[in-house]
């Protein structure tokens, strides 16, 4: 699976839209970006993934370069409860083995009033 | 009760206890998954289940032992372990174990304490 690089940490103001980074410039075709977020001292949570177009649902967007060697997650309001580590994962969706994510470190999100 | 529930969320044993972690998801998944998460490291992905079946184990010790009676419950049993084994254990479950469906759904953890 490729890797993925994030910034450390971010700030962002409760109510601004947040903008987290993800670089992942080795992707392959077949391989699928995800976001997942931990709330400290809770399970993981998924968000969102996509392939090439960008996706939304109601947590938050994901928008893809069109040479997808980055993507950017979206929350557009950030609230206090968003204050998490955000994990961008790419991994082949269709593996003959165990699809298993690997998470590397993260980015640190804290939402400020 | 919906989603994975872990059980107990926390957890202090000595070195030579025998104690177990249970998993159940509500959710009619077919695989299942216990990962390691240590004091600032990644998670670590310890043991995959699918229907029941053990299809990975990623070098774990043995004094971590899964159980997979059935598709809704997991267990890990835990005897001997080191002070180094303290951490947050978290249970996943997905529908299938591959394909693009594969979104994991994790519990809350169970934090371990070995002392």
């Amino acid at each position: 699976d490729a890797k993925t690089t994030q910034p450390t940490s971010m700030d962002c103001a409760e109510g601004r839209a947040a903008n987290l980074p993800c670089n992942h410039s080795t992707i392959s075709g077949n391989e699928y970006v995800y976001w997942y977020r931990q709330i400290h001292s809770q399970g993981p949570q998924y968000i969102i993934h996509g392939l090439k177009n960008n996706e939304t649902n109601e947590m938050a967007s994901l928008i893809i370069t069109e040479d997808r060697k980055s993507s950017t997650l979206i929350l557009p309001h950030a609230t206090l409860r968003d204050t998490a580590v955000y994990y961008c994962i790419v991994r082949v969706a269709n593996t003959g083995t165990a699809s298993k994510l690997t998470f590397g470190t993260g980015t640190r999100l804290q939402v400020t009033l | 009760e919906t989603g994975v529930t872990q059980t107990p969320r926390h957890l202090v044993m000595g070195m030579t206890n025998k104690k177990s972690l249970k998993c159940e998801q509500h959710l009619g998944h077919n695989a299942m998954y216990w990962y390691k998460q240590s004091a600032k490291k990644p998670l670590e992905l310890m043991f995959v289940y699918s229907l029941e079946e053990r299809v990975e184990n990623n070098s774990v010790p043995s004094r971590f032992s899964p159980e997979c009676p059935n598709s809704s419950h997991l267990f890990l049993h835990l005897h001997t372990l080191q002070p180094e084994d303290s951490a947050l254990y978290l249970c996943a479950s997905s529908q299938s174990f591959r394909g693009a469906a594969n979104v994991l759904t994790f519990g809350a953890g169970s934090r371990l304490t070995v002392l």
